[in-house]
């Protein structure tokens, strides 16, 4: 059981690249999140998704796309990158049976953009 | 999402007992209070989830005033292993719009 996985670990891009951040999880979780988080701050939500097909914005979407097209996978896309995007990225997923809102969080992923 | 305010920063000694109060004055009826923990390069991590009253699980206790405006998180003995970020969260979703900058502990021998 891996939890929350995120590919890649890390990665430099150049302003107007764009990239993929994958994020997968495997505990059959409906709930699925973005979020960044930049040096000495707490995390902001990107988007997030409610289940397979259906996504929504949270505190910080402009200038990223998601998907998820499967109920494991999340994906956040930057399509041209800008230095104001460079950042820790995590992604969490949570259930929502019962009352527990726990969150798990994968590892991150710091995305460097020059 | 009810907005939080948590103390920026605490120290303490190895050993001792540590609480980090929050405040969520305009906390809804079916928000809970939720506290992660953080440490450097890492995601969050979830250490305790409660509505009110007393909370208690393996690694802290949480305990809820009957006006639910505020909650302590309690970390008995602490380790230098403590020594992290603290996320305090009332939502009913168990998801944030922004954590806030958490309560920053240091533990020291």
């Amino acid at each position: 059981n891996a939890g929350v996985t995120q590919t890649p670990k890390f990665r430099v891009l150049k302003t107007g690249q764009s990239m993929t951040l994958l994020c997968a999880q495997d505990m059959n979780h409906e709930y699925m999140y973005w979020y960044r988080q930049d040096p000495g701050m707490g995390l902001r939500l990107i988007h997030y998704s409610v289940g397979e097909g259906t996504t929504a914005k949270g505190e910080v979407p402009d200038g990223y796309n998601v998907s998820r097209l499967k109920k494991q996978n999340f994906l956040l896309g930057l399509e041209s990158a800008a230095p104001s995007q460079t950042s820790v990225y995590f992604c969490a997923s949570s259930t929502r049976q019962g009352e527990l809102r726990e969150q798990y969080f994968g590892p991150g992923t710091r995305l460097t953009v020059t | 999402l009810a907005k939080t305010t948590q103390p920026i920063s605490m120290d303490s000694y190895e050993g001792q007992e540590v609480n980090i109060t929050c405040s969520h004055n305009n906390i809804a009826t079916n928000d809970y209070i939720t506290w992660y923990q953080q440490f450097p390069s890492q995601g969050p991590r979830f250490i305790i989830q409660g509505y009110k009253t007393k909370v208690t699980n393996e690694v802290a206790s949480l305990f809820i005033p009957a006006d639910r405006k505020s909650s302590t998180l309690s970390l008995p003995r602490v380790s230098l292993s403590d020594t992290a970020v603290y996320y305090c969260l009332a939502s009913n979703s168990g998801y944030a719009l922004n954590f806030g900058k958490g309560t920053s502990l240091l533990v020291t021998p």
